[in-house]
């Protein structure tokens, strides 16, 4: 069975520039999690949705970050315009629903370096 | 906010040796689960522990779930080179929507 499958791997990009980082979750969860990871901060939530709804955006670090889920199988999350702070890997997270288990499964990241 | 704290930091043993990290908290959690982040991956779920006082295996690892629930602990049973990665303890509360809090990580490197 597919995993989460995360696009780009790897992304490159200067001060300035719009990035949009894509999510597939596991078909069949409910629940989709953006996490960002860096050294100094360890991995933090930025947003969550349940059945394609927003529920939670406390963690998105400023109004430059935007998240959408427009179906069940798919997840964007945007950052306009960059900066260097924002390098960092960047996760997405599926679960199949909280009533159901707690337990969350991650891609493998997509690793952001602004210039 | 909350916070885990996960000790130790990291960690050096020898290839067969038994290793145990922990994380405690201030707050009482309902549910504990353990991760595994290989270089270049995202974290893997190792054990998910949903009862205080329960004790799980999965394979070589064992973890806990704290009577107080605010602590649990992972051991692994004579180490492999393959154990090497950062192992991450995360809890959530029930009316949480499923959030996670990640401790910041114990990293193991095992000497073949």
């Amino acid at each position: 069975d597919a995993g989460v499958i995360q696009s780009p791997r790897h992304e490159v990009t200067e001060m300035g520039q719009e990035v949009t980082l894509r999510c597939k979750p596991i078909s069949g969860h409910n629940s989709l999690f953006w996490y960002r990871q860096t050294m100094m901060r360890g991995l933090e939530l930025l947003i969550y949705f349940n059945n394609n709804v927003p529920i939670d955006d406390s963690g998105m670090p400023e109004d430059r970050f935007s998240a959408k889920m427009p179906n069940a199988s798919f997840s964007t999350l945007k950052i306009q315009p960059s900066e260097p702070r924002d390098s960092a890997v960047y996760f997405c997270a599926s679960n199949p629903g909280t009533g159901i288990t707690y337990e969350q499964y991650f891609g493998p990241g997509t690793r952001l370096t602004v210039t | 906010g909350q916070q885990l704290n996960q000790s130790p930091q990291s960690m050096f043993i020898q290839e067969g040796e038994d290793v145990s990290m922990n994380c405690t908290s201030s707050s009482i959690f309902n549910t504990w689960l353990w991760y595994k982040q290989e270089p270049g991956e995202g974290p893997v779920l190792l054990i998910a522990l949903y009862k205080a006082g329960e004790l799980t295996s999965n394979g070589r690892l064992t973890a806990q779930f704290g009577i107080t629930r605010k602590d649990s602990f992972l051991n692994i049973s004579a180490s492999i080179p393959s154990d090497v990665g950062i192992y991450f303890c995360a809890v959530t509360f029930y009316n949480q929507g499923g959030k996670l809090i990640f401790g910041q990580g114990t990293e193991l490197s095992v000497k073949p």
